[in-house]
């Protein structure tokens, strides 16, 4: 049990569908973090929030939006995905995003999506 | 840019002792990670470095050469149970985290 959990762990979709990916940590961070994890390639950030507001967008599209109602949850809100959206979306969350040289991150077990 | 290196895949025995390594090319260093990962599971953490030198832990010992942008994972007297992706991650100037793509190991009895 690591602390974070994630909603659904798994979600199938076609490409016209909305749907949102949750995560909630019980840690008491204040840094949240998405990942999009693809077979055999490095973990790639998309979006960080610290204190609740978002610090990096790494260049994600517009068709993944997400929101951070409070320093506990984090969404992942999706629409009009591409079939090469498919892979294992993963939340962390740590301390805070700032400064701190030692700042693990703790994450949750992902959710498997596939877009058809 | 900035590249982090290991394996795709290493096999070894069960009992035996493996070596994991991480080569890595960043702007700035603020510490590097070791994750572990099983199959459909999270990443948790199984160490940090920012200084060279080993650093032990049970079974588990980090190795870090800041001026050889090397790192390595020591595992010794494995278990069918460590067959899992090993992440390696750095953090760059700005404390954000740089992924390698992960060592898949396999454990043979």
């Amino acid at each position: 049990e690591t602390g974070v959990t994630q909603t659904p762990r798994h979600l199938v979709m076609g490409m016209t569908n909305k749907k949102s990916l949750k995560c909630e940590q019980h840690l008491g961070h204040n840094a949240m973090y998405w990942y999009k994890q693809s077979a055999k390639k490095p973990l790639e950030l998309m979006f960080v929030y610290n204190f609740k507001e978002q610090t990096e967008n790494n260049s994600v599209p517009s068709r993944f939006s997400p929101e951070c109602p409070n320093s506990s949850h984090l969404f992942l809100h999706l629409h009009t995905l591409q079939p090469e959206d498919s892979a294992l979306y993963l939340c962390a969350s740590s301390q805070d995003r700032g400064t701190s040289s030692y700042n693990e991150q703790f994450f949750g077990p992902g959710t498997r999506l596939t877009v058809l | 840019g900035q590249n982090i290196d290991q394996p795709t895949e290493m096999t070894a025995t069960e009992g035996a002792i493996v070596q994991i390594n991480c080569t890595y090319q960043t702007s700035g260093f603020n510490g590097l990670f070791w994750y572990q990962q099983h199959a459909g599971e999270a990443p948790t953490f199984l160490s940090y470095n920012v200084l060279d030198g080993l650093e032990e832990k049970g079974r588990f010992s980090s190795f870090l050469s800041r001026s050889k942008g090397y790192s390595y994972l020591l595992l010794k007297e494995l278990q069918m149970k460590d067959s899992a992706s090993y992440l390696c991650a750095v953090a760059d100037s700005n404390y954000q985290l740089i992924w390698g793509a992960g060592t898949k190991l396999i454990i043979k009895p």
